[in-house]
């Protein structure tokens, strides 16, 4: 297992369009997060899954982000109709959890977004 | 990030302790974590703590936690200039629905010089 994969590492787009990045977590990982993270700041908290069921989305996430992990695998993060201001690096991590206990998260390298 | 506060920027030498210093605002956290992130890489957890334990040791590291006023510290023990990375620290939590979530500060940046 190579751990926690996200896909492209780097993406560059016009204002409008629509971006789709893929998080890979490690194979026998229950839990998977988006995260985004500015310069200068720490991760901020996107939305989460527990196999196939997103648990929470942020309140401060707008409609136009969407994600899934149809399988209960891998997932997608989409942005629609990408603003300068959705520019950041766009973290996945994974976990295995139940209950109560500790957590402790693995991350990808994750994808940097450029909206020009 | 708001939940959970870190200072922004640490500056020691090389061989001097480091204390990283985390203040969070919710008394249901079950578990502390410390993250480090190096230039260009993605986090990696160093260490955590259980919130009815108050210290916690492993190698160069020690963890003390003082649940009390909701305050978290991290020391550092002989750093070397390979510590030289943004530490974050994190909290987990129950959100509405009971699940646990993980939530994470603003990060200090340790700058260990030679």
């Amino acid at each position: 297992d190579t751990g926690v994969s996200q896909d492209p590492r780097h993406k560059i787009t016009k204002r409008g369009q629509n971006v789709t990045f893929r998080c890979d977590p490690i194979s026998e990982h229950n839990r998977l997060y988006w995260y985004r993270q500015t310069l200068g700041q720490g991760p901020e908290f996107l939305t989460y899954f527990q196999n196939e069921a997103q648990l929470e989305k942020s309140r401060l996430l707008s409609d136009r982000f969407s994600a899934e992990r149809p399988k209960g695998s891998f997932s997608t993060l989409e942005i629609q109709r990408t603003e300068q201001g959705d520019s950041a690096m766009y973290l996945c991590a994974s976990s295995f959890h139940w209950g109560t206990g500790d957590e402790k998260l693995f991350f990808g390298s994750g994808t940097q977004l450029s909206v020009l | 990030g708001e939940d959970v506060e870190q200072s922004l920027f640490l500056s020691v030498r090389e061989g001097d302790s480091s204390v990283i210093n985390c203040t969070y605002t919710d008394s249901s956290s079950t578990y502390l974590y410390w993250y480090k992130q190096e230039p260009g890489a993605g986090l990696q957890l160093l260490t955590y703590i259980f919130s009815n334990m108050d210290m916690k040791q492993d190698q160069r590291l020690t963890v003390l936690l003082n649940k009390k006023d909701k305050h978290l510290s991290l020391r550092i023990a002989d750093t070397q200039t390979g510590d030289s990375a943004i530490y974050f620290c994190a909290e987990s939590r129950a959100n509405s629905g009971g699940y646990q979530k993980v939530t994470f500060g603003t990060g200090t940046k340790l700058q260990v010089i030679p």
